[in-house]
């Protein structure tokens, strides 16, 4: 299972984008990226996945270079409820379970 | 179509009680997972179960923790003689299919023993 890196935590102001980067040198080749997140005394929620290049939906963007070593995930225009803790870990179909490190905390502040 | 149900919320036990923390899935999952989250720690994988069946349990302790996934009715993560070092959140998360990478999770039992 590849070992994922991210910073322990982040603090932000309203209104502005966050780039939370994860770092996955030993990434398989058969491995998404995938990103939880987890408010304050909830489960996580799943919120983006990708393999390569970049994937956007309506809660962030993902963005995974070409050599696929590292991953980054986009929060544009953060707002107070944005704070929570983000997950990224590794999957693909062969995993049978979902293999959470310690995340990034993220604050926003007004 | 209601989410990952967990109960009891908070849970109070003094040690050497049991701790039984139920999970229903969302509507049409069958696979059901059990994870603790210890404070200022990220979550941990303790079981996988499948209706009637444990698929992995390789993050369950060995003594004292034991789960099921009955035919009819919620998942159990029983916790026999439970000790201080048991308090923690412990949370559920039910996928349609093995090897999902969607998991929903409920919004975890909070277990404090005293």
């Amino acid at each position: 299972l590849a070992k994922t890196t991210q910073p322990i935590s982040m603090d932000s102001y309203e209104g502005q984008e966050v780039n939370i980067t994860c770092s996955h040198n030993n990434i398989a080749t058969n491995d998404y990226i995938t990103w939880y997140q987890q408010f304050p005394s909830q489960g996580p929620r799943f919120i983006i996945q990708g393999y390569k290049t970049k994937v956007t939906n309506e809660v962030a963007s993902l963005f995974i270079p070409a050599d696929r070593k590292s991953s980054t995930l986009s929060l544009p225009r953060v707002s107070l409820s944005d704070t929570a803790v983000y997950y990224c870990l590794p999957w693909n179909s062969g995993y049978s379970t979902l293999t959470f490190g310690k995340g990034t905390m993220l604050l926003v502040s007004p | 179509n209601a989410g990952v149900m967990q109960n009891p919320r908070h849970l109070v036990r003094r040690r050497g009680q049991e701790a039984r923390l139920r999970c229903s899935p969302m509507k049409g999952h069958s696979h059901v997972y059990w994870y603790r989250q210890l404070p200022e720690e990220g979550l941990k994988f303790m079981v996988y179960l499948q209706k009637e069946n444990i698929i992995d349990e390789s993050g369950m302790p060995k003594e004292r923790f034991s789960a099921e996934f009955p035919k009819e009715g919620p998942s159990i993560l029983r916790i026999q003689q439970v000790v201080r070092g048991d308090s923690a959140a412990y949370f559920c998360a039910s996928s349609p299919s093995k090897g999902n990478e969607k998991l929903f999770f409920g919004s975890g039992t909070q277990l404090s023993v005293l």
